[in-house]
């Protein structure tokens, strides 16, 4: 599996836009990279998946060079509500039986009014 | 509601003891997998079944054990139960590895 390396933590202000990088030097051909989002005391809940160039949806959009040695997730115009820890997550067994999703550290996205 | 459901909510237990937690995935999803997160050790992934058959193994402790039912819910049996294994116990179903996947409320164990 891809080891994923991400900031600890990041601060924000609401209504600011805030891209969180993910560097995944060893990712494989047919690995997807996946970001999900956790409150406290919550299971993680996924936001976005991709595997090359760009991914948007109404939540966010992911950003992959062509190298895909690393993905930047974008969340447009935060909220208090999306303080939060974000996790990426690099990703075998893709559509297949077998998968193992394993998380990070993930970043700690603080947001202030 | 992520359409997964665990259950209990909350347990709490002597060290020694035996708990079962439960998980209904989602309708029509055929992979399960078992997490564990406590405070100082994050999000750790235990296993993964897929139609009944375990599929992959993570750091699952030899006290630890799991199955998934014709039925598809599966159940995480932990024995010999020790103060180190207090921990939110997650649940997750997918359609299949590697898809999105949904995450139930979890299990709160605490062992005393």
């Amino acid at each position: 599996l891809a080891k994923t390396t991400q900031p600890i933590s990041m601060d924000s202000y609401e209504g600011q836009e805030v891209n969180i990088t993910c560097s995944h030097n060893n990712i494989a051909t047919n690995d997807y990279i996946t970001w999900y989002q956790q409150f406290p005391s919550q299971g993680p809940r996924f936001i976005i998946q991709g595997y090359k160039t760009k991914v948007t949806n109404e939540v966010a959009s992911l950003f992959i060079p062509a190298d895909r040695k690393s993905s930047t997730l974008s969340l447009p115009r935060v909220s208090l509500s999306d303080t939060a820890v974000y996790y990426c997550l690099v990703g075998d067994g893709h559509y297949s039986s077998a998968s193992k999703i394993i998380f990070g550290s993930g970043t700690r996205l603080s947001i202030r009014p | 509601d992520s359409g997964v459901t665990q259950t209990p909510k909350h347990l709490i237990t002597a060290t020694g003891q035996r708990v079962t937690l439960r998980c209904s995935p989602r309708s029509g999803d055929l992979s399960v997998y078992w997490y564990q997160q406590s405070l100082d050790q994050g999000l750790q992934f235990l296993i993964q079944y897929y139609n009944g058959e375990e599929r992959a193994k993570g750091n699952i402790l030899e006290r630890f054990s799991a199955q998934q039912f014709p039925d598809l819910h599966s159940e995480l049996n932990l024995s010999s139960l020790e103060l180190g294994d207090s921990a939110l116990y997650f649940c997750a179903s997918s359609v299949v590895g590697g898809a999105e996947a949904f995450f139930g409320q979890g299990t709160r164990l605490t062992v005393v």
